[in-house]
């Protein structure tokens, strides 16, 4: 059973740029999350995709935007990275519903913004 | 608004010194409650999902348990390799599966 991967592991931004982070879900899975991770602090919910459409949004601005695609992985694009963005950003996978399974995280993208 | 809180936010233990994790949860329309482990650098791993108050999970040395306010998260005789955060998070009744998270305990066990 292939678990749930990210790319880049690691990523250096000036302000303004874009990027995207790139996630493989855990095979079988068919919903994908994102979550944003400071330091010391709990992931913080960004999106989640469901059936290549967003099934749900946290707080986060629409510079954040993502895809799922027919093979359920998932990219995560923000448009002008800002210095409050530095953190871990996290992929997870499951399959609903049920809608209370548990996710399956990735490693995360450490993203840092200078 | 939906708020989780873990306490103690830091714990250090001796080898073999039992203790507890605290998460309380206060939300409208509990659906599950989820507890991670999470090793520097890497995503959380999923320990246990309670669903109702009174259930309890086990699994090697930890033990989840759950009231209608509040979970905790026993370790028995820890080791060393339990030394990690440990994240809470719930899910609401709804049509997707949004974790939200409490901050985490930082658990050191020394040798």
């Amino acid at each position: 059973e292939t678990g749930v991967t990210q790319s880049p592991t690691h990523l250096i931004k000036t302000r303004g740029q874009q990027v995207t982070l790139r996630c493989s879900s855990q095979s079988g899975h068919n919903t994908v999350s994102w979550y944003q991770q400071a330091l010391g602090q709990g992931p913080q919910f960004i999106f989640q995709y469901y059936r290549e459409e967003e099934n749900g949004r946290g707080n986060f601005p629409p510079r954040f935007s993502g895809l799922q695609f027919p093979n359920y992985s998932s990219e995560l694009n923000v448009n002008a990275w800002e210095l409050d963005d530095s953190a871990l950003y996290l992929c997870a996978s499951s399959y609903v519903p049920p809608y209370n399974s548990p996710l399956h995280f990735g490693n995360g993208t450490r993203l840092t913004v200078t | 608004e939906d708020q989780v809180t873990q306490s103690p936010e830091a714990l250090r233990l001796q080898e073999g010194e039992s203790s507890s994790l605290n998460c309380s949860y206060t939300v409208s329309g509990l659906r599950g409650l989820f507890w991670y482990r999470q090793d520097p650098g890497k995503g959380p791993e999923f320990l246990f999902t309670l669903y109702s108050a009174g259930e309890e999970k086990e699994k090697e040395r930890l033990k989840a348990t759950l009231t209608k306010k509040e979970s905790f998260l026993h370790i028995t005789a820890p080791k060393p390799e339990d030394s990690a955060t440990y994240l809470c998070a719930v899910t609401l009744t709804g049509a997707n599966s949004k974790l939200t998270f409490g901050k985490g305990i930082t658990l050191s066990v020394r040798p």
